[in-house]
């Protein structure tokens, strides 16, 4: 079955460090796809990107950049220069691919970022 | 455009008594899928809705059901409720779901079980 865990409950940095947030998974499919979405105080969750198996490139956009390596079966999210607007819960998800045509994503536990000014 | 639409924010139910949550997807979207979250379990999938017809459901017990009608929009419903019925209930939008689907979730309906 399935499984994602995020390792840290709760990160507090201070404005301008860097974070990263760590994301490992469990699947015995060969097709899936990894997501992080953030979870701000108002309660609905903002996605933020998705990558599939067979790509194992790396992601930077903007302050935010995500590491994925499949022989390790992580998927990492980094801020660089963390900002207060970064404080939030986030969520790395899984969807399998095989026998499944619908979306039923599988959530870690979270990690609830804390920056402070 | 308008966003995931969930009614109502907050509810107090007693135990026993049943409860229906309602989600409009975004317009065009087809795909409609209800979360859980509580401290506890985290956020736990309970069922998918495509062209009105369940696709995927998770492992929760036969008192929560759902439907989608013909124009996307969805219900959820929760019979006998228990004190551990309380939680965050989200509903997730897309346009045709699939496992790579990006969905757009609504704030969430927060249900307390008194």
């Amino acid at each position: 079955a399935q499984k994602v865990t995020q390792a840290q409950t709760e990160i507090s940095v201070v404005e301008k460090e860097d974070v990263t947030l760590d994301c490992v998974y469990e699947t015995r499919d060969t097709t899936y796809y990894l997501f992080w979405y953030k979870q701000p105080p108002s309660g609905e969750l903002v996605f933020l990107i998705r990558r599939n198996s067979f790509d194992e490139q790396n992601e930077i956009s903007g302050r935010y950049s995500w590491n994925f390596q499949k022989s390790t079966s992580s998927f990492n999210f980094t801020i660089t220069a963390s900002q207060v607007v970064d404080s939030a819960v986030y969520f790395c998800a899984l969807s399998e691919a095989e026998g499944n045509a619908g979306n039923m994503l599988t959530f870690g536990g979270g990690t609830r970022l804390m920056v402070k000014p | 455009k308008a966003g995931v639409t969930q009614t109502p924010r907050y509810l107090i139910k007693t135990r026993g008594q049943q409860v229906t949550l309602s989600c409009s997807p975004i317009s065009g979207h087809r795909s409609v899928s209800w979360y859980q979250q509580t401290p506890g379990q985290g956020l736990q999938f309970l069922f998918e809705y495509f062209s009105e017809t369940q696709r995927n459901k998770g492992n929760f017990p036969g008192r929560f059901s759902g439907r989608q009608f013909s124009n996307s929009r969805s219900e959820m419903n929760v019979s006998t409720l228990e004190l551990g019925d309380s939680a965050l209930y989200l509903c997730a939008s897309s346009l045709a779901g699939g496992p790579n689907t990006e969905a757009f979730f609504g704030q969430g309906t927060r249900l307390t079980v008194v």
